[in-house]
């Protein structure tokens, strides 16, 4: 059974670009959630999409946007980017109260 | 009142010693607690998980322990290995408007000197 699969895995952007990050869930799972990972801030929850609907939102600005398709893909879209924004973003689904995690898109923002 | 905190922030552990990492809540509602290992260049992992009616879950040399009245988990792993060297994330979950949400700790980053 394929694991939760993120693209790109690296990504260099500069200040005021936008860009999408994609994450296909393993097989089945309904729900996808992504997190921002930074060594000062930990884990922290972005959103969660379950049947193409966000069901659930962390405190991030409105830079931060998420979709999921019919197909359980999600993409996760951060507009105007600035240096903070600079993270691991992990996605992770689930079927039930076991998350699985993909291994993360690494984005620097120069 | 949704935090989890998770202490220390690293640790050193000699091999075949005994790891211990500490977590503390304070939401109630929390009812589901899982314990996540991640590896340099990987997503957390899944190690351990426990529910609150239960004070003690053992799988191999991992164990955690539970105190529902403290509001307190902690993770103990048995003969240390330096393939345990990883940071460790507690979390805790619960239910908020139909969907889950998984809230962690800050990590400990855990070394086994061989």
């Amino acid at each position: 059974k394929a694991g939760v699969t993120q693209t790109p895995r690296y990504l260099i952007k500069t200040r005021g670009q936008q860009v999408t990050l994609s994450c296909s869930p393993i097989s089945g799972h309904r729900s996808v959630s992504w997190y921002q990972q930074t060594p000062g801030q930990g884990l922290q929850f972005l959103f969660e999409y379950f049947s193409e609907t966000q069901r659930n939102k962390g405190n991030f600005p409105g830079r931060f946007s998420g979709r999921q398709f019919s197909n359980s893909r999600s993409e996760m879209n951060v507009s105007t980017l600035e240096l903070g924004d600079s993270a691991l973003y992990l996605c992770a689904s689930s079927v039930g109260t076991e998350a699985f995690f993909g291994q993360g898109t690494r984005l620097t923002v120069v | 009142q949704q935090q989890v905190k998770q202490s220390p922030q690293s640790l050193i552990v000699q091999k075949g010693g005994i790891s211990i990492i500490n977590c503390a809540y304070e939401n109630t509602a929390f009812d589901y607690f899982p314990w996540y290992q991640q590896f340099p260049g990987k997503g957390p992992a899944l190690l351990i998980a426990i529910r609150p009616d239960v004070s003690e879950k053992k799988e191999g040399r991992f164990t955690i322990s539970f105190n529902k009245s403290a509001k307190q988990f902690s993770l103990h792993i048995m003969d240390s290995q330096p393939g345990d060297s990883a940071t460790y994330f507690c979390a805790a979950d619960y239910i908020i408007q139909g969907a889950q949400k998984l809230v962690f700790g800050q990590g400990t980053r855990l070394t086994i000197n061989p």
